[in-house]
């Protein structure tokens, strides 16, 4: 069971460059976000969507942008990266909490991307 | 403005003893909680979860506590193994906008054989 595959694992950028990180899913979840983890912090939410052609801004968006055309895909883009990005990215997914059950947000992670702006 | 506070950055327990992991919140809609476990290099992985209707889940070795009234959580690991060497998080949802969830600051836990 693959579950939640993030692509590059690592990345080195110049700042001002460009890279879109990658997230996909096999659990056909509806549910897909992104984060940061900073040194000592928590998870951050950066965007997230809840479905095909449906994403929101989370906590942190400026600097990044997202698009949702699939239900398994849901890239990460930076356009002009700065230091300040320099953290590690995760991407999560989750299915529509159940009707009438306490059982609610479960999300599944991915192992993360680590991303360094130079 | 942190709404999930994880104040121990740290905590060392010998193995075999209770491990204790604290969590406070101040957003009153908050409605359920879960908890994550963390190794290096890997992505959180879920642990267990309370719903505020409940204020004890237990799953094996780990407990979740919930006291409402403080808003407070503890996580309770029975006896503590050197694989649960890990760092915790303490995360929060809220009825209305459940699709998100709020992540404290986490706490490094780390057992002693």
């Amino acid at each position: 069971n693959a579950g939640v595959t993030q692509t590059p694992k690592f990345r080195i950028l110049k700042i001002g460059q460009s890279m879109t990180l990658q997230c996909a899913q096999d659990m056909n979840h509806n549910y897909m976000y992104w984060y940061r983890q900073d040194p000592g912090m928590g998870l951050k939410l950066i965007y997230y969507s809840v479905g095909a052609g449906i994403t929101d801004k989370g906590e942190v968006p400026n600097g990044y942008n997202v698009s949702r055309s699939t239900t398994e895909y849901f890239p990460l883009r930076l356009e002009l990266a700065a230091p300040s990005q320099t953290s590690v990215y995760f991407c999560a997914s989750s299915s529509i909490p159940g009707q009438g059950t306490l059982a609610k947000n479960i999300q599944y992670f991915g192992a993360g991307t680590r991303l360094s702006v130079l | 403005d942190q709404q999930v506070k994880q104040n121990s950055p740290s905590l060392s327990v010998q193995e075999g003893r209770i491990s204790i992991l604290n969590c406070d919140y101040t957003n009153s809609m908050f409605d359920y909680f879960l908890w994550y476990k963390k190794y290096p290099a890997e992505g959180p992985t879920f642990l267990i979860s309370i719903s505020s209707i409940k204020d004890k889940n237990e799953d094996g070795r780990f407990t979740v506590f919930l006291n409402k009234s403080a808003k407070h959580l503890s996580l309770h690991i029975v006896p503590s193994q050197p694989g649960d060497s890990a760092v915790y998080f303490c995360a929060a949802s809220a009825s209305f906008g459940n699709e998100k969830l709020t992540f404290g600051t986490g706490t490094r836990l780390t057992i002693i054989p």
